[in-house]
């Protein structure tokens, strides 16, 4: 069984500060990516890696950086966060060379005050 | 890039009738169709997928059809009972990164 865990289940945090969420799977699986998903707005991807010190923004990766300096771990951080990245933090990951399922870790929801 | 639609927003059916979700995309490169259930607070799973070559794919009492030439593309639930209320949310890809429609929350009602 694929496991994908993400640092936080809740988070809060204050206006400027600098976030970091940290998700960590044990398949070996070369892909990994964040999404945000709010309401109404379905999944929507900020960054992706396909390979380790490898990143591809996604759709919305403003106000967003990525690490991934070990291919089981796969950070996101706001540098400076802001009220609208208030939202639930969705990892997943995914085997190369197949059309294959992408393995979502539980989540986190972030609050910015 | 790729845009994904999905309709409806929101479908309340009565137990034992059939659900329909309709997702339409834009992208012609597009070649890998899947669907995610989301129960409430719970991650998305993956329920069934279905790729460029096919045009139906059926496993038990959920379906997928793809019509590759109008670039739409539907999830069936057959014969629905109360498990099935969660969100569902397809997707389209032509590499791995998917594009997700905004989702469908469907109830069913005993």
């Amino acid at each position: 069984d694929v496991k994908v865990t993400q640092s936080s289940r809740y988070l809060v945090k204050r206006t400027g500060e600098k976030v970091f969420l940290e998700c960590v799977q044990d398949m070996d699986h070369e892909n990994m990516f964040w999404y945000r998903q709010d309401p109404g707005l379905g999944l929507r991807l900020i960054y992706f890696s396909y390979d380790v010190k490898m990143k591809e923004k996604g759709d919305i990766p403003e106000g967003y950086s990525v690490s991934r300096e070990k291919k089981e771990r796969f950070s996101l951080i706001l540098e400076s966060a802001s009220t609208n990245q208030t939202s639930m933090y969705l990892c997943a990951t995914l085997f190369s060379g197949s059309y294959n399922e992408q393995f979502f870790g539980p989540g986190t929801r972030l609050t910015v005050l | 890039g790729e845009n994904v639609e999905q309709h409806p927003s929101t479908l309340s059916v009565q137990e034992g009738d059939s659900a329909v979700i309709k997702c339409t995309y834009s992208d012609s490169a597009s070649n890998y169709f899947p669907w995610y259930k989301q129960e409430l607070g719970k991650r998305p799973q993956l329920i069934i997928d279905i790729r460029s070559n096919v045009g139906e794919k059926k496993d038990q009492r959920i379906a997928v059809t793809l019509n590759k030439t109008a670039k739409h593309f539907s999830l069936h639930i057959t014969e629905t009972q109360p498990e099935d209320s969660a969100v569902y949310f397809c997707a389209a890809s032509s590499g791995y990164a998917l594009n997700f429609g905004k989702g469908t929350s469907l109830l069913v009602t005993p």
